[in-house]
């Protein structure tokens, strides 16, 4: 079965520095993609940025990029350059390379609050 | 940019009661998902659905039922509500190996 796990309940950092949050998975397949989503005080869940497992590149998107080490089974997301609009609660997660409808597995989120 | 729209985006309904949440896609997607979020579990995955007349089950459908229309249309059924059906509704759409986009969410209470 698959599981992803995010750690990290809640980190504060100040603006305009660099933050990376964790998230490990399991899963037996050897295809799989993985994505990373803002939810913002309103409530609304946004896509930010994707891993497919095969690429060894990292993907990078904005100021944001991933740090993904595949023999750990770890998907890191890292926001540079802070901004106070970057508070938010951040969910990993991880859908398997299989036909028909795509299921995510999700974590239970990090939520990252940006000072001032 | 993906459109999915949600109604209604508060709800109270009684215990017992019949509730129906609302999910339109106009992305042409052909996959479409329900999720309850409450706290300390994140998104869980309740129906989804390949395309319109099929639906499928999730990881907790126990409760819920499901009704896929149409290409564009979505709907989760609570038949006989309760109270621990009380949570935030998110609905998505999306395509084979591509995000999901979601909705803005329903707030359902069940007093």
């Amino acid at each position: 079965a698959q599981k992803v796990t995010q750690t990290q309940t809640s980190i504060s950092v100040m603006e305009k520095t660099t933050v990376t949050m964790d998230c490990v998975y399991e899963t037996r397949d050897s295809s799989y993609f993985l994505f990373w989503y803002k939810q913002t005080a309103s409530g609304e869940i946004v896509f930010l940025i994707r891993q497919d497992s095969y690429k060894k590149e990292n993907a990078t998107e904005g100021h944001y990029s991933l740090n993904f080490q595949k023999p750990k089974s770890s998907i890191g997301l890292i926001i540079t350059a802070t901004q106070i609009e970057d508070s938010a609660v951040y969910f990993c997660a991880m859908r398997m390379n299989t036909e028909g409808a795509d299921r995510l597995t999700f974590g239970k989120g990090t939520q990252l609050i940006i000072q001032p | 940019e993906a459109a999915v729209t949600q109604s209604p985006r508060n709800k109270v309904a009684v215990t017992g009661g019949k509730v129906t949440l609302s999910c339109n896609q106009t992305n042409n997607h052909n996959n479409m998902y329900w999720y309850r979020q409450d706290t300390g579990h994140g998104l869980r995955l309740i129906h989804y659905s390949y395309g319109a007349g099929s639906t499928e089950k999730g990881d907790i459908p126990d409760g819920y039922k499901a009704s896929r229309p149409s290409q564009e249309n979505f709907s989760l059924i609570l038949e006989l509500a309760t109270p621990s059906q009380t949570s935030v509704y998110f609905c998505a759409s999306g395509e084979h190996r591509d995000t999901q986009y979601f909705g803005p969410g329903t707030r359902l209470l069940v007093l």
